[in-house]
């Protein structure tokens, strides 16, 4: 079984500048999340759908960060226009089915993407 | 929201057994343990969960006190492989999204 895909898996970019990040989820994966996690400290939830919907978005700075997936399957996460406190890796996870066994649900983590903001 | 605590680093010879602990005092009834780990340059990987009973699989053992107040994650005999970060992980019912809430964790170390 194929893993989360996540690409790229680094980029560097100055500050002010836009970025996207994609994730293709494990097939059949209703639940999606994008995490920020900063040098040092565990994975911080940006973002969370269910489907095609958002179920939680209340830690991501919605006023340079957006996410989108629009058909259920795969997700784009931006930033614009980016801050050097930015830098920092991004885990796209995905589960199997949020409603039925959600606090035993296991999530399934990306290689993740490294981004650096100059 | 229900918080856990975990020493900032531990280490292991290779091939010997380790225990990870982790205090939870204010874990409700109904929150399930979650354990991740996370290797280098790579995302974290679920290990074991449990909710009341000591549960075992093929990565590792986790022991859960009778107060539920702290767990034990055990592995059986270290390998170099097993050096990463651990998270003890309480599931957070509270917010209606049953999120993962990573803390620092663990970081293990394994010696050869």
């Amino acid at each position: 079984e194929a893993g989360v895909a996540q690409s790229p898996r680094y980029k560097i970019i100055e500050k002010r500048q836009s970025v996207a990040f994609w994730c293709n989820p494990i097939s059949g994966h209703a639940t999606l999340y994008w995490y920020q996690q900063i040098l040092g400290q565990g994975p911080k939830l940006l973002i969370q759908f269910q489907n095609n919907g958002v179920v939680d978005d209340s830690q991501l700075p919605k006023d340079r960060f957006s996410a989108e997936r629009l058909k259920g399957v795969d997700s784009t996460l931006k930033i614009q226009p980016a801050k050097l406190e930015d830098s920092a890796v991004y885990l796209c996870a995905s589960s199997f089915n949020f409603a039925t066994f959600s606090m035993q649900e296991t999530q399934y983590f990306g290689p993740g993407t490294r981004l650096l903001v100059l | 929201d229900a918080k856990t605590t975990q020493p900032n680093s531990m280490e292991s010879n290779e091939e010997e057994p380790v225990h990870l602990p982790c205090n939870h005092s204010t874990i409700s009834g109904t929150d399930y343990i979650h354990w991740y780990r996370q290797l280098p340059s790579q995302g974290p990987e679920y290990v074991i969960h449990g909710l009341t009973s000591n549960v075992n699989n093929r990565m590792a053992s986790l022991a859960i006190a009778e107060d539920r107040k702290s767990s034990t994650l055990i592995l059986h005999r270290a390998t170099l492989r097993d050096a990463a970060v651990y998270y003890c992980i309480l599931r957070d019912s509270g917010a209606g999204s049953y999120q993962l809430t990573f803390g620092k964790g663990t970081k293990l170390s394994v010696i050869p």
